[in-house]
């Protein structure tokens, strides 16, 4: 079945660039997402790309994605303490664009 | 103010006991959907719903039961809930099925069965 992988932990410095990957198994997904979960909160989407798309850049996040390896990458540039959370990416499958969520990367920011 | 309400926000039950979770959005959605979180498992899906009096199986849907008798509530029932059901459970809405429509989460709620 469907499955999106990626690691546990993340821990950087403030300032410093952060990087989250995933990778994912189901190539007919159109849409592949990087949501973000602050403590004691719900899920809150940051981004998203197009399957035909290789790169997206919002602000400080970039996302690229290899379709050819189904890899997902989330870029945050100078990482804040505010960046600290669990970021989950998920892929949409079928027709009602159910999600399948990764379980969950937790970047810790140190000062 | 947009948003996707869950009560209770934190329960502490017994096993057998029924409970209903509600779920609300104000934002005249027709998709919601209920997940659960667990520790190193991430969020997985219980059910969905498409619109009014159409609801589907997630992965995980041993155990519960959804209605959608109305577009902007849609339950979770645990008819006799047991400890493997205590998790956090998050409600999801969006404006219509498929991408790339985003999914608002509500708050959470953490379910505790003795």
């Amino acid at each position: 079945g469907e499955d999106v992988e990626q690691s546990l932990f993340l821990s950087v410095r403030e300032g410093d660039s952060s990087v989250i990957n995933c990778t994912y198994t189901d190539s007919s997904s159109t849409y592949l997402y990087w949501y973000k979960q602050e403590p004691g909160a719900g899920l809150q989407l940051l981004t998203y790309i197009f399957s035909n798309m290789d790169m997206k850049q919002d602000q400080r996040l970039t996302v690229l994605l290899n379709k050819k390896d189904k890899h997902l990458s989330l870029r945050i540039a100078d990482t804040q303490t505010g960046d600290s959370a669990i970021y989950f990416c998920a892929e949409s499958i079928g027709s009602q664009g159910n999600l399948i969520f990764g379980k969950g990367t937790k970047l810790s920011v140190k000062p | 103010e947009a948003q996707v309400t869950q009560n209770p926000r934190y329960l502490i039950t017994v096993t057998g006991k029924k409970l209903t979770v509600t779920c609300s959005q104000n934002m005249n959605h027709e998709y919601m959907s209920w997940y659960r979180q667990d520790p190193g498992l991430g969020l997985r899906q219980i059910y969905y719903s498409m619109n009014v009096e159409v609801t589907d199986k997630g992965d995980v849907p041993e155990g519960y039961k959804v209605s959608r008798k109305e577009k902007r509530n849609f339950p979770l029932i645990l008819e006799s809930p047991s400890p493997n059901q205590t998790s956090l459970y998050f409600c999801a809405s969006s404006l219509v099925a498929g991408t790339p429509y985003e999914q608002y989460f509500g708050p959470g709620t953490r379910l505790t069965v003795t």
